[in-house]
């Protein structure tokens, strides 16, 4: 099947700082590629479409200044969590359709000291 | 919104035995996944459904979605250890559309 990679798979920042995650599609393009964030012991929650070339789309109380979205090409997609905090440590997750199978990242676990 | 119910929250069985886990909506789905997540891990898909009343087997496992394409259950005969997890549910309204993800199952299996 399809391969997602995520990167870093694991990052520890301090407070006030951003981090920058990567999900890339490794043997097929994706126009759109999605983010969740996962808390311990829950489900995912959907955060954002990556549109490649055109804005994000973000799901009801997701704050777009504070998780930057950009898909410049398409097999890459970046989120880009700005002036970190705490309760920002989370597991996120990208996916991406290729033949009509969302194939997902391996995550990464962003944990804000 | 779409909301997607699963039953039980958790479940600790011992090995040998059987379980069902239910996912439920109000919503119609074109199609509903299930995966299975391991701790650190993104989900893995274990099947796609998208008749209403199909039923579809994967080794012990057995998932069927229903009629009105609102609910599925996935069915495991003789768990074993390697099916600890958490299973999550997804429906999707078709094609590219975002998929709304289940509340989840975490499941242990006992030795």
């Amino acid at each position: 099947g399809a391969v997602v990679s995520q990167h870093p798979s694991w990052v520890i920042c301090k407070s006030g700082t951003s981090v920058k995650i990567e999900c890339r599609s490794l043997d097929f393009q994706a126009t759109t590629m999605f983010w969740y964030r996962q808390f311990p012991k829950q489900s995912l929650m959907l955060m954002a479409t990556s549109n490649e070339g055109s804005k994000a789309t973000y799901e009801q109380g997701v704050e777009k200044d504070k998780f930057l979205i950009n898909h410049a090409s398409l097999t890459l997609s970046t989120l880009t969590v700005t002036s970190a905090h705490p309760e920002d440590s989370s597991f996120y997750i990208c996916s991406a359709f290729s033949a009509d199978t969302q194939y997902f990242g391996p995550g990464t676990r962003l944990t804000v000291l | 919104t779409q909301l997607l119910e699963q039953s039980p929250q958790f479940l600790s069985i011992q090995e040998g035995e059987n379980l069902t886990v239910y996912c439920n909506s109000s919503s119609v789905f074109s199609s509903l996944q299930w995966y299975r997540q391991e701790p650190g891990e993104g989900p893995v898909l274990l099947v796609t459904v998208v008749t209403g009343g199909e039923v579809k087997k994967l080794k012990r496992l057995t998932f069927q979605f229903g009629d009105a394409r609102k609910d599925s259950s996935l069915h495991i005969t003789a768990a074993q250890p390697g099916d600890t997890g958490l299973y999550l549910c997804a429906g999707s309204s078709g094609g590219y559309q975002k998929v709304t993800f289940g509340t989840g199952t975490k499941l242990q299996v006992i030795p």
